[in-house]
């Protein structure tokens, strides 16, 4: 089974700052997609970036960029020039290939980012 | 386009009763999952439906839950002799295909108490 670490409980950064938050997972797939997500107070799921297994770019949304090592099974979420508005849990999420069942997300436990104004 | 809507966002139920969490896909979407999020933890996917077809129930408790997405009508997961464990806040998301080059939107969820 596809499992998704996250070994960050919490991370502070300053307001402009760069912060970098770490995911790693174990999977046998050669093909398969990772996302981050942030949820803040409200609850709300919001997708902030993806990374499909077979492109070797990384993914990059404005502030948000990712740094996707598959060899390793590492996808860490870089988020420069934070902003308040950033505060929130993220959280890391893989999702094999279709067919053969499991199609939903597997998450990691999620990192508390806390910006400091 | 409205997003993906979630029905009650609270819902308090003693132990014992019954509790029936509806989630509305977003317009064109036929695919819905529903995950489960325990305090401090992730989220945990439960089951994938299509409708009138239940795709992938692998995260599902075997006894007491059950899903379903009619042809008509919202999609309802229900969870029957609530208890305290059961206490989570509930997501739904809903994707107009099944790959997964499809993103999931997320409704805001509905948080289940079990007094």
């Amino acid at each position: 089974a596809q499992t998704v670490t996250q070994s960050q409980p919490e991370m502070s950064v300053q307001e402009a700052e760069t912060v970098t938050l770490s995911c790693t997972y174990d999977t046998s797939e050669s093909d398969y997609y990772l996302f981050w997500y942030k949820q803040p107070p409200s609850r709300q799921m919001i997708l902030v970036i993806r990374q499909e297994a077979y492109k070797q770019q990384n993914a990059t949304e404005n502030r948000f960029s990712v740094n996707f090592q598959k060899a390793a099974k590492s996808f860490s979420l870089k988020i420069s020039d934070s902003q308040l508005g950033d505060a929130a849990m993220y959280f890391c999420a893989y999702r094999r290939p279709s067919g053969g069942g499991a199609d939903g997300l597997t998450f990691g436990k999620g990192t508390h980012l806390i910006i400091q104004p | 386009n409205a997003g993906v809507m979630q029905n009650p966002r609270h819902l308090v139920r003693r132990r014992g009763q019954e509790a029936r969490l509806r989630c509305s896909p977003m317009k064109g979407h036929s695919h819905v999952y529903w995950y489960r999020q325990l305090p401090e933890e992730g989220l945990k996917f439960m089951v994938y439906l299509q409708k009138e077809n239940i795709i992938d129930e692998s995260g599902m408790p075997k006894e007491r839950f059950s899903a379903e997405f009619p042809k008509e009508g919202p999609s309802i997961l229900r969870i029957q002799q609530v208890v305290r464990g059961d206490s989570a806040a509930y997501f739904c998301a809903s994707s107009p295909g099944g790959s997964p080059s499809y993103e999931q939107y997320f409704g805001p969820g509905t948080r289940l108490t079990v007094t």
